[in-house]
C-alpha cells in the first residue's frame, strides 16, 4: 500500500450537493491527520486537522477510521468556491515527523 | 502576523546552473520543511530543518541541499539543475512540539529550468 493514497477525481458536482473524499494511509502509528485545500497554482492551505474520531467545521466534516486506516472529508451544501484540489496529509511516523501528502482529489462544483 | 514568506516568486534557470531559494517561517516556528510539487506528481518531501539541524531528508539526490539559520529562516540549494527540476518549491513551517497543528505553507517559488 502507498503511504497516502487518494482518488484523483475529478469530482464534478452541482451546487448544493454533498460530496465525500476518502484517503487511505499505510502507517498505523500515525496519530494526527490533515486535510488541505489547494487552489490552482497556489499553496496548500490547512482546512482541518483530525486526531480523534473526527472533526466538524461548518459544512466540512472530517472522519478517521483507524481500523481501516482511512480518513474522509465530507462537504455539505457545496459552493462554487469549494472548487479546488483537496490533499490529505499523514505524518510519515508518529509524532512530529514530515507530513506525507496524497496527490489530491480535484473537486469542481458546477452551477 | 506575517505568514511564511518565500523568495523569489519565479525563477528561470538554464540546465546545469545552481539556484538558491529562501524561506522565512512564521514567528515562533522553529521547524522548516521544503517540498517539491512538479506537475502531476503531488507534493514530494525534500528536507526538514529544526533549530539549525537537518532532521530528515526525502528521496532526492545530494545536489538538493539546504540549511537553516539561527533566526530559523532557511535556504534550499539545487546544484546542476536538470529539466525535471522544474516545479513549484514550497516551504512550510510549524512548531516543533505541536504535531497536531499541521504546517503553514508559503506561496512558493516557481522554478523553470530550460
Amino acid at each position: 500500500r502507498k503511504e497516502v493514497e487518494q482518488d484523483p477525481g475529478p469530482f464534478n458536482v452541482p451546487e448544493g450537493a454533498t460530496v465525500a473524499f476518502n484517503c487511505t494511509y499505510s502507517n498505523s502509528a500515525s496519530q494526527s491527520f490533515f486535510w488541505y485545500r489547494q487552489d490552482c497554482r497556489k499553496e496548500p492551505k490547512l482546512l482541518m486537522s483530525v486526531y480523534s474520531s473526527g472533526n466538524e467545521d461548518g459544512r466540512f466534516t472530517a472522519q478517521l477510521n483507524r481500523a481501516s486506516q482511512y480518513i474522509s472529508l465530507l462537504i455539505r451544501d457545496s459552493k462554487l468556491s469549494d472548487s479546488a484540489t483537496y490533499l490529505c496529509a499523514v505524518p510519515r511516523n508518529s509524532g512530529n515527523t514530515p507530513l506525507v501528502f496524497g496527490k489530491g482529489t480535484r473537486l469542481s462544483v458546477i452551477a | 502576523e506575517a505568514g511564511v514568506t518565500q523568495s523569489p516568486t519565479h525563477l528561470i534557470k538554464t540546465r546545469g546552473q545552481q539556484v538558491t531559494l529562501r524561506c522565512s517561517p512564521i514567528s515562533g516556528h522553529t521547524s522548516v520543511y521544503w517540498y517539491q510539487q512538479a506537475l502531476g506528481l503531488g507534493l514530494q518531501f525534500l528536507l526538514w530543518y529544526d533549530e539549525g539541524e537537518e532532521r530528515n531528508r526525502g528521496n532526492f539526490p545530494p545536489r538538493f541541499s539546504g540549511r537553516q539559520f539561527p533566526n530559523y529562516s532557511s535556504e534550499l540549494n539545487v546544484n546542476a539543475l536538470e529539466l525535471e527540476d522544474s516545479a513549484l518549491y514550497l516551504c512550510a513551517s510549524s512548531f516543533k512540539d505541536r504535531p497536531n497543528y499541521g504546517y503553514t505553507f508559503g506561496s512558493g517559488t516557481r522554478l523553470t529550468v530550460v
